[in-house]
């Protein structure tokens, strides 16, 4: 069985765009979650999909954004990037809302210049 | 808010030494979980305990639940250099409709041939 496939695994981008990152999840998980990993703050929620709808936000400007499609795939979005959005972004299927067990992606290391 | 707090946050020590690390809270969780995650890697996901007072053995590794769960431990005996790493545990509140992980501050274990 796959894991949690993301691309890209590396970013580069200068202050004021904008990036969409993917993720596949494990194959019959419906739950993606979407945390950002930084040495100062550690592993923080950035929300959460389940049947293409936002079931969980957490505490980020609205910048952040996300959606899901029908076959479970996610993607997120940050607009108007500043240098503190450079981090290590990790995405987590769950089998079900529930089953919080999560399984991690290698993650997106993104980097603002 | 609910939070995690892990101490040590760093630890560094010899191999063949045993070593705890400590995740406490003042939130009650319907579960925690362990993950370890090494450079470049997501968190991979050690063990969940659900029971108040719960015990589960993995190999080397013993985790604990708290019995009032807000608490947990995980032991390691006889610690190899393999295990270095950063070691996670992440607090669930199941069934308000707000399912998500909460994140601790991390231990970044070291162990020293």
């Amino acid at each position: 069985k796959a894991g949690v496939t993301q691309t890209p695994r590396y970013l580069i981008k200068t202050r004021g765009q904008q990036v969409t990152l993917s993720c596949s999840p494990i194959s019959g998980h419906r739950s993606v979650s979407w945390y950002q990993q930084t040495p100062g703050q550690g592993l923080q929620f950035l929300f959460e999909y389940f049947s293409e709808t936002q079931r969980n936000k957490g505490n980020f400007p609205g910048r952040f954004s996300g959606r899901q499609f029908s076959n479970s795939r996610s993607e997120m979005n940050v607009s108007t990037l500043e240098l503190g959005d450079s981090a290590l972004y990790l995405c987590a299927s769950s089998y079900d809302r529930g089953r919080t067990e999560a399984f991690f992606g290698q993650g997106t290391r993104l980097t603002v210049v | 808010t609910q939070l995690l707090e892990q101490s040590p946050q760093f630890l560094s020590i010899q191999e063949g030494e045993n070593l705890t690390v400590y995740c406490n809270s003042s939130s009650v969780f319907s579960s925690l979980q362990w993950y370890r995650q090494e450079p470049g890697e997501g968190p991979v996901l050690l063990v969940t305990v659900v029971t108040g007072g719960e015990v589960k053995k993995l190999k080397r590794l013993t985790f604990q639940f708290g019995d009032a769960r807000k608490d947990s431990s995980l032991h390691i005996t006889a610690a190899q250099p393999g295990d270095t790493g950063l070691y996670l545990c992440a607090g669930a509140v199941v069934g308000f409709g707000n399912e998500k992980l909460t994140f601790g501050t991390g231990t970044r274990l070291t162990i020293i041939p």
